[in-house]
């Protein structure tokens, strides 16, 4: 069964401390993807991944960072953590060609901010 | 403006009943896709289908169907029969020029 895992279901951290959020998928897939949910604004784009070591913002990329040194593995880094970057966060991925608007999710990171 | 609009935030319905998720989406493209995903409580959001904007035929997979009508920019999602399992948050997203823009949800709650 094809799957995206992250590594995290649920952190909680500090106001300032930087947090690593962890997304390993095993399809081979060119795309990655990190998301946040929030109750009624529904999924935002942080960043994407089209190739290892490329990076392009999403729609609000302020305050993250990320890093895909591995074609299987695309890590969201929040450097300076604050209390409004609690949320749900979503890593996706999809291969090239045809299906590369089929996006595959992982289970998501829940991040508490204190 | 909300590329994709989901305008029933939470719905309720009694086991077996009839339910029609609704999307309304927005795009001046002749090329897209329009999605729907399921994410249960265990957070992980599922493809149901996609459908292109060349192809209005609508689709039934079990208790499943889709109405996808270019005249009403509509992509709706009808669950016959309702079940408890099927109480999940919905996502309808739009796809065009390799951009994803995905509707704000609507949680569906299936009361046995």
């Amino acid at each position: 069964d094809v799957k995206v895992t992250q590594s995290s279901r649920y952190l909680v951290k500090r106001t300032g401390e930087k947090v690593f959020l962890e997304c390993v998928q095993d399809m081979d897939h060119e795309n990655m993807f990190w998301y946040r949910q929030d109750p009624g604004l529904g999924l935002r784009l942080i960043y994407f991944s089209y190739d290892v070591k490329m990076k392009e913002k999403g729609d609000i990329p302020e305050g993250y960072s990320v890093s895909r040194e591995k074609k299987e593995r695309f890590s969201l880094i929040l450097e300076s953590a604050s209390t409004n970057q609690t949320s749900m966060y979503l890593c996706a991925s999809s291969p090239l060609g045809a299906g590369a608007n089929v996006l595959t999710f992982g289970a998501g990171s829940r991040l508490t901010v204190l | 403006a909300q590329k994709v609009t989901q305008a029933q935030t939470e719905i309720s319905v009694v086991e077996k009943e009839d339910v029609t998720l609704d999307c309304v989406y927005e795009t001046r493209d002749t090329t897209y896709y329009l999605f729907w995903y399921k994410q249960p409580p265990s957070g992980e959001l599922v493809f149901l289908i996609r459908r292109n904007s060349f192809d209005e035929q609508n689709e039934i997979s079990g208790r499943y169907s889709w109405n996808f009508q270019k005249s009403t920019s509509s992509f709706n999602f009808t669950i016959t029969a309702s079940q408890v399992v099927d109480s999940a948050v919905y996502f309808c997203a739009l796809s065009e020029l390799n951009q994803f823009y995905f509707g704000t949800g609507t949680s569906l709650t299936v009361i046995p």
